[in-house]
């Protein structure tokens, strides 16, 4: 099975900041690659597929790229609402997820 | 606007059984598949399947093969997932979302409100 690896697994960032999370999949996925956001208690939230594809409500701060191998979440100037864990997730016919990663207010 | 909508909280003995429900509405059914999702207490996503709600044809993760089976019932547009010869490391929180088969890429987007359960004696 692939598995994906997710660095940092924990983050401690300030509102305002430039915060980029990366994805690394064990082998090569071309671009079948989704980032989902979770809040405590939530149900996780899409917000980006096909590695670059922004989902249909999401703010544009949120970017995604990458393809093969490694893939990036940036979020160009984190809000308050942002500080969450963030998990990816392969999207072939096994669809695995990532080990997250936590985003908290420095 | 498309929505899935859960089955209460569960209480299980070891080596029982389980069956979560997923009632989806604002959008047809047959056109999408459900897949499910379940997390441990403070632990991450692990997917456990996906089935058609076109056709019945289902894809499990390896890991529960034998123990899991997904079902869907298109006259209520409801999807279902049943774990049996359940144990500890089974208490989750177990969520249903919606994904547009063939299209996997598109990922899973909306997602139910979760359903935890629990496996105690």
């Amino acid at each position: 099975d692939i598995q994906l690896t997710q660095s940092p697994s924990f983050l401690s960032a300030s509102v305002g900041d430039r915060v980029t999370i990366t994805c690394r999949a064990s082998q090569g996925i071309s671009s079948y690659l989704a980032w989902y956001q979770q809040k405590p208690g939530k149900a996780p939230k899409l917000l980006i597929y096909a590695a670059s594809t922004l989902q249909s409500g999401v703010p544009s701060r949120f970017s995604g790229s990458g393809s093969g191998t490694e893939f990036t979440l940036t979020i160009s100037s984190l809000q308050p609402e942002d500080f969450a864990t963030y998990y990816c997730q392969q999207l072939n016919s096994v669809l695995t997820f990532g080990g997250g990663t936590k985003v908290e207010i420095k | 606007q498309v929505q899935l909508v859960q089955s209460g909280a569960e209480v299980k003995k070891p080596g029982a059984s389980v069956k979560v429900s997923c009632k989806a509405s604002g959008y047809t059914f047959t056109s999408y598949g459900i897949s499910w999702v379940r997390q441990a207490p403070g632990q991450g996503l692990e997917w456990m399947g996906w089935i058609s709600a076109y056709n019945g044809n289902t894809n499990y993760a390896q890991k529960l093969q034998g123990r899991v089976t997904m079902t869907t019932d298109t006259s209520t547009s409801t999807a279902y997932m049943e774990l049996r010869s359940l144990r500890s490391d089974d208490t989750a929180v177990y969520y249903c979302a919606r994904v547009k088969l063939p299209l996997i890429f598109r990922g899973l987007d909306p997602w139910g409100q979760g359903t935890l359960v629990t496996v105690s004696s």
